[in-house]
This record gives C-alpha cells, sequence and structure tokens, in this order.
C-alpha cells in the first residue's frame, strides 16, 4: 500500500525567503504525485503534478517540485514567498487500479511573516 | 469548463439525525467521484469512491453511506449521525483515464 509523509507539520517563513515543503512517499511502481493547497475553510486547489517524464515540475501561482525516484521524494519549492501563499499544503500518491484513488499526507501548515 | 458544487456549505445537526449531502459536477461526463472527510487539524480520509452509477466503493466502516443517483451526483447519507461524524467534507471528481482530483469547496459539519 502507499504512502505520504510530511515530515514538517507547521513551517513559519518571511515573506520574500524561498520555500521548500517536504514529501515523502513509500509506492511500489512508479508514482503518480500531487501537490494541492487548501486555504482556511475552503476546498484543495491543484499545483502541480507529476506522472512521468522531466523531474523537474512547474505549477501554478510560481510553485515548482521536484521528483526525486532514490530518494522516494517529491519536494515543494518557491524562490520567493508571498503572504497570499499562507495555507496548508498536502502532497499526494496516486494509487494504480481503475479508479486511481489518492493518498494524501497529512499536510505542512504555511506561515508567511510579513 | 468543469465545476464541481457542494451543498449546503455548512450544516449543524443534532446527534441522531439524519444526514444528505450532495455533490455535483458540471462540463464532463462519466467522471470518477469521491468523498473524504477532514477532521480539526488532520488529513483527508477517503471515505466512499464512484466510478459510475449505483457503482459505490466504501473504504472505511462507518455510520455512513454513499449513493450515486445519476452520473454528476454524488450524494453522502447518514441515518444516525454520532458525534464524531463532525468535520469537513469534501467532494471530488477525476475523468475516468486521468489521474488528478479536483475538490469542490466542502461542507462544514457540525454534531451537536
Amino acid at each position: 500500500a502507499q504512502s505520504v509523509t510530511q515530515p514538517d507539520i507547521h513551517i513559519t517563513v518571511s515573506e520574500g525567503a524561498s520555500l521548500e515543503l517536504r514529501c515523502n512517499y513509500s509506492y511500489g511502481a512508479t508514482p503518480y504525485l500531487f501537490w494541492y493547497v487548501q486555504s482556511p475553510g475552503q476546498g484543495l486547489q491543484l499545483l502541480l503534478k507529476y506522472f512521468s517524464g522531466d523531474t523537474l515540475v512547474q505549477g501554478i501561482k510560481g510553485f515548482e517540485a521536484e521528483f526525486k525516484r532514490s530518494q522516494s521524494s517529491f519536494n515543494l519549492r518557491k524562490p520567493s514567498v508571498h503572504w497570499s501563499d499562507a495555507a496548508e499544503y498536502f502532497c499526494a500518491v496516486g494509487a494504480t487500479g481503475s479508479a486511481r484513488q489518492l493518498t494524501f499526507g497529512s499536510g505542512t501548515q504555511l506561515t508567511v511573516l510579513p | 469548463s468543469q465545476t464541481i458544487h457542494q451543498w449546503p456549505a455548512t450544516l449543524v445537526q443534532p446527534v441522531g439525525s439524519p444526514l444528505s449531502l450532495e455533490c455535483t459536477v458540471e462540463g464532463t461526463s462519466n467522471p470518477n467521484l469521491y468523498w473524504y472527510r477532514q477532521a480539526a487539524g488532520r488529513g483527508l480520509q477517503l471515505l466512499f469512491y464512484s466510478v459510475g452509477i449505483g457503482q459505490i466503493s466504501s473504504e472505511v466502516p462507518q455510520n455512513l453511506s454513499a449513493s450515486r443517483p445519476q452520473d454528476r451526483q454524488f450524494i453522502l447519507s447518514s441515518k444516525k449521525l454520532l458525534l464524531s461524524d463532525s468535520g469537513f467534507y469534501l467532494c471530488a471528481w477525476r475523468t475516468s483515464g486521468g489521474g488528478e482530483q479536483y475538490f469542490g469547496p466542502g461542507t462544514r459539519l457540525t454534531v451537536t
């Protein structure tokens, strides 16, 4: 069975600083990997996805993530954080099978200081 | 373009009362549909998913049930709510051949 670990429950960064959110996965084959963002009281918005090919993927809002098979990681990065990036971030891995279920990590809460 | 709707947005229900949450998707056909629950300060727990009308798979045993009476409609129900049913309920859809899921705005359920 697949699993996802987000080691950092809460991260605080200053506006303009760089950001890296960690995600480690466990999966027996080549995974489908995703990052979602959730603002308080709202649904999840897809930031980016990795299915195959180039291991560095670009997403919306200036985010990028790098798939590293050797480290079983899919870390999310942004070179300069904006106050509006404060939210909760979820990493997810996709399962094989017809329904392609997702397994989510427990999330990382990002606080941005002015 | 595709959109997903959930209602109601918020709901306060007493213990033992019934529940019906609705999710509809527009702009796509034969989507895979999902119900998740998000407890306070926790990640997402998959409750049910459906690959077609009348086809429901349950991920966790509980007093909730799901139904898919139409292609783009997914309903979450309970006959008698428990305090532990409180949470944020999210519906999601995916194309039958796709990978990523797209989420609705959610329903905040408080059981008192």
